[in-house]
């Protein structure tokens, strides 16, 4: 049973370069999650989907694009990566919303050089 | 300003000395208080879901309250393998997805 799978686990960009975040999960949940988790700032919400085909901005979207084309998957793209997206990111996915548990991945820890 | 809370920042603990993590929350309308735990370089595995003041879950040597304005993870005779950083994070009628805490890291040495 894999769960959350997020694809890649590490990558360096340059500053200007793009990139797509790729997460899978095989729980048949509804509601996916961005999120990304920097030193002293706790986890952040980038975007979240409430079901195939919708997205929504969380907290801190800005540089940020998303796409849920299928239920399983939920993409997270950088149109032009700067040095303050350096950050460890991760995806989460919960059957309903907020009063059940979110399951996560294992993280992308991405680096903007 | 809905916000969570947790305390205290790191926590160091010799094998065996039993204590207690915080987390406060201000949120309205609560629907769920998670609990969850975070090995380096991996992601938050969930522990524990409280939905109401009262309420009380263990797992091992953990155990987690609730009350209508705090969580409790309160951790007896711990291990070096305990050793983690704790995630508390809640749902909350208004919002959209879980708000989390910054974390509370644990070091348990033998």
């Amino acid at each position: 049973n894999a769960g959350v799978t997020q694809t890649p686990k590490f990558r360096v960009l340059k500053t200007g370069q793009s990139m797509t975040l790729l997460c899978a999960q095989d729980m048949n949940h509804e509601y996916m999650y961005w999120y990304r988790q920097d030193p002293g700032m706790g986890l952040r919400l980038i975007h979240y989907s409430v079901g195939e085909g919708t997205t929504a901005k969380g907290e801190v979207p800005d540089g940020y694009n998303v796409s849920r084309l299928k239920k399983q998957n939920f993409l997270l793209g950088l149109e032009s990566a700067a040095p303050s997206q350096t950050s460890v990111y991760f995806c989460a996915s919960s059957y309903v919303g907020l009063n059940t548990e979110a399951f996560f991945g294992q993280g992308t820890r991405l680096t903007v050089v | 300003e809905d916000q969570v809370t947790q305390s205290p920042e790191a926590l160091r603990l010799q094998e065996g000395e039993s204590s207690s993590l915080n987390c406060s929350y201000t949120v309205s309308g609560l629907r769920g208080l998670f609990w969850y735990r975070q090995d380096p370089g991996k992601g938050p595995e969930f522990l524990f879901t409280l939905y109401s003041a009262g309420e009380e879950k263990e797992k091992e040597r953990l155990k987690a309250t609730l009350t209508k304005k705090e969580s409790f993870l309160h951790i007896t005779a711990p291990k070096p393998e305990d050793s983690a950083t704790y995630l508390c994070a809640v749902g909350y009628q208004a919002g959209t997805a879980l708000i989390f805490g910054k974390g509370t890291t644990l070091s348990v040495s033998s």
